[in-house]
């Protein structure tokens, strides 16, 4: 069976500091992707980065990259320069057959 | 291009009741995917379509279900509703989908379902 585990239901950061949030992840398959999706409150679940399984340089986007370790099967996210709008529910996924397959996600606070 | 679109946004009902719930999806995204959400539970996959046809299903009851139609839009119903049905329903379109899901979901905004 495929799992994703998020172990930190919440996370505070200071503005402007560095934050990362953890997941590891469960699978038999060789092809599989990841994905951390920011979900504000109130607002519409989106894409923060995503993952191929085979790629070994870790994905970044702007403030935002990953630390992915395969042999561990760990996918964590970095956050660096933390902004006011990063507050959000943060959810790891691994892709699954036609579905991700979610974590229970981190509840991200930052503090002005 | 306009988003991932959910109506009702909000509902009401009663145990025993039934409920559907619609969702269009971006133009041009033939997979749409289904997902129930709760505190503490995170996503629970519901069921995913692809021109009109049910490709993967979560484990919930039979009481839910769901259909796509020709043009891509998808709906879902739960059938003789109880109290732990209550949640924010999800739906998410991608261009083809897959297996694995490599496609970038887009998400709707929800619908969040009460029943009392």
């Amino acid at each position: 069976a495929q799992t994703v585990t998020q172990s930190q239901p919440e996370m505070s950061v200071q503005e402007a500091e560095t934050v990362t949030l953890s997941c590891t992840y469960d699978t038999s398959e060789s092809d599989y992707y990841l994905f951390w999706y920011k979900q504000p409150p109130s607002r519409q679940m989106i894409l923060v980065i995503r993952q191929e399984a085979y790629k070994q340089q870790n994905a970044t986007e702007n403030r935002f990259s990953v630390n992915f370790q395969k042999a561990a099967k760990s996918f964590s996210l970095k956050i660096s320069d933390s902004q006011l709008g990063d507050a959000a529910m943060y959810f790891c996924a691994l892709s699954g057959t036609y579905k991700y397959i979610f974590g229970t996600g981190t509840r991200l606070k930052v503090l002005a | 291009k306009a988003g991932v679109t959910q109506t009702p946004r909000y509902l009401i009902k009663t145990r025993g009741q039934q409920v559907t719930l619609s969702c269009s999806p971006i133009s041009g995204h033939r997979s749409v995917s289904w997902y129930q959400q709760t505190p503490g539970q995170g996503l629970q996959f519901l069921f995913e379509y692809f021109s009109e046809t049910q490709r993967n299903k979560g484990n919930f009851p039979g009481r839910f279900s769901g259909r796509q139609f020709s043009n891509s839009r998808s709906e879902m119903n739960v059938s003789t509703l109880e109290l732990g049905d209550s949640a924010l329903y999800l739906c998410a379109s991608s261009l083809l989908g897959g297996s694995p899901m490599a496609d970038e979901q887009f998400f709707g905004p929800g619908t969040r379902l009460t029943v009392l």
